[in-house]
């Protein structure tokens, strides 16, 4: 099984700050990771797929680079919708897997 | 627009049985595969099962291998999730989710459900 460990488990920043989150694969997924955040109450929604390419109507502040074995989704200017619990997925091989999440919260 | 609304979830026992259903609409239901995700209270995301957009291959986790069945009924656009065996553990919400790509099963999900509540109790 592919572990993913993201890092750091919570990341406290202000509104206007860079945020950058890693996810590092126990074997390499190639370019096989995707991002997702969740809200509180809410389904994860898919940002970043196949490492770097943002999904359907994600905000340019949102990017996502790596292959391999390390990965990083990036915000560039936080905005106050953007706290949330971030995902890395692979999608290299059985089982799917998720990393544990980075909680990322108002400092 | 996509859909995908759980329904099924409750309240059930230690051994006792829950069958979730998954109900798409929005999209050719038939050409993608269907994927059930959870979320333990608190926790992190785990994938459970995958099922091809033609019902032909499936695969499981091993926390529910054995326990859980996947299936899908192309004709009402609609999955299902068996569970039997049900233990404390597998108490979560629980996700239906779509594939992005079309005909393949290593998937990311570019659309879920609100998810469907699962609680496991004596």
């Amino acid at each position: 099984e592919i572990v993913l460990t993201q890092s750091p488990a919570t990341l406290s920043l202000s509104p206007g700050e860079r945020a950058t989150l890693s996810c590092r694969a126990s074997q390499s997924v190639g370019i096989y990771l995707a991002w997702y955040q969740q809200k509180p109450g809410q389904a994860p929604r898919l940002l970043i797929h196949d490492a770097s390419s943002r999904a359907t109507g994600i905000p340019a502040r949102f990017s996502g680079s790596g292959s391999g074995t390390d990965f990083t989704l990036t915000i560039s200017s936080l905005e106050p919708e953007d706290f949330a619990v971030y995902y890395c997925q692979q999608r290299s091989d059985w089982p799917l897997t998720f990393g544990q999440g980075t909680r990322l919260e108002i400092k | 627009q996509v859909q995908l609304v759980e329904s099924g979830g409750g309240a059930v026992q230690p051994g006792g049985s829950l069958r979730l259903s998954c109900a798409a609409s929005g999209f050719i239901f038939s050409t993608y595969g269907m994927y059930w995700v959870r979320q333990a209270p608190g926790k992190g995301l785990e994938w459970l099962a995958f099922i091809r957009y033609d019902g032909f291959n499936k695969y499981y986790a091993a926390s529910v291998k054995g326990r859980f069945t996947i299936s899908r009924d192309n004709s009402k656009n609609t999955m299902y999730l068996q569970m039997n065996s049900l233990r404390a553990e597998d108490t979560a919400v629980y996700y239906c989710s779509k594939g992005m790509d079309q005909k393949i099963s290593l998937n990311y999900f570019d659309y879920w459900g609100r998810g469907t509540l699962v609680t496991v109790s004596s």
